[in-house]
């Protein structure tokens, strides 16, 4: 069975504390990407990775940064954290595509992210 | 620019009744769609996707979405709604050329199926 983990299921931080948000697959995939849902805003894409020490960057990167040194784990850091980061936090991947066989992405249970 | 919109927040159907759950496209050229659902409290599940073939593509739990490029739509549908349907339901686009591999997301449709 294929499976993306995340570290924590919820998380309550203080403001300005440096955060780690731990994502690992299990499924050799090349791609991890890290979102964020709010109500009424859907997923909003932070960060992506198509390969170990590779990155670019989403739609609202500001205030975020990510590693990925093994290609089964990939992590997402706040460096100082903001009462407006309080959110839910989703880590999905694939694996690597054509136009013929996309293959979908794969999602893990999510970080509920709570800054005081 | 990719972009899929999901034009209702909710969406309420009495069980055993047809139910649909909406959305367009408007990305150039051939869309690459997919629908997700999200249960309570879990993350995502892939539901079906719509690359090329067939405009009727069957996907899990007994859902389907038909593409019509006609209408730019495509639509989430199921003839026979349980309680255990109701999630929130997202739409979602491929991205091509540099932005190949992700996904851009609708801001998704609260589906209640009541009894």
């Amino acid at each position: 069975d294929v499976k993306v983990t995340q570290s924590s299921r919820y998380l309550v931080k203080r403001t300005g504390e440096k955060v780690f948000l731990e994502c690992v697959q299990d499924m050799d995939h090349e791609n991890m990407f890290w979102y964020r849902q709010d109500p009424g805003l859907g997923l909003r894409l932070i960060y992506f990775s198509y390969d170990v020490k590779m990155k670019e960057k989403g739609d609202i990167p500001e205030g975020y940064s990510v590693s990925r040194e093994k290609k089964e784990r990939f992590s997402l850091i706040l460096e100082s954290a903001s009462t407006n980061q309080t959110s839910m936090y989703l880590c999905a991947s694939s694996s690597t595509w054509d136009f013929s066989s996309y293959n979908e992405q794969f999602f893990g249970p999510g970080t509920r992210l709570t800054v005081l | 620019a990719q972009s899929v919109a999901q034009p209702e927040d909710q969406v309420n159907v009495a069980e055993g009744n047809p139910l649909t759950v909406k959305c367009t496209y408007s990305v150039s050229g051939n869309p690459y769609l997919f629908w997700y659902v999200q249960y309570p409290n879990r993350g995502l599940q892939f539901l079906l996707k719509y690359i090329t073939g067939d405009n009727l593509v069957k996907g899990s739990y007994g859902f389907e979405a038909e593409f019509n490029k006609s209408q730019t739509s495509f639509h989430l549908k199921k003839p026979s709604a349980l309680v255990s349907d109701s999630a929130l339901y997202f739409c979602a686009d491929l991205g091509k050329g540099s932005t190949l591999g992700r996904l851009y997301f609708g801001r998704g449709t609260q589906l209640t199926v009541w009894p």
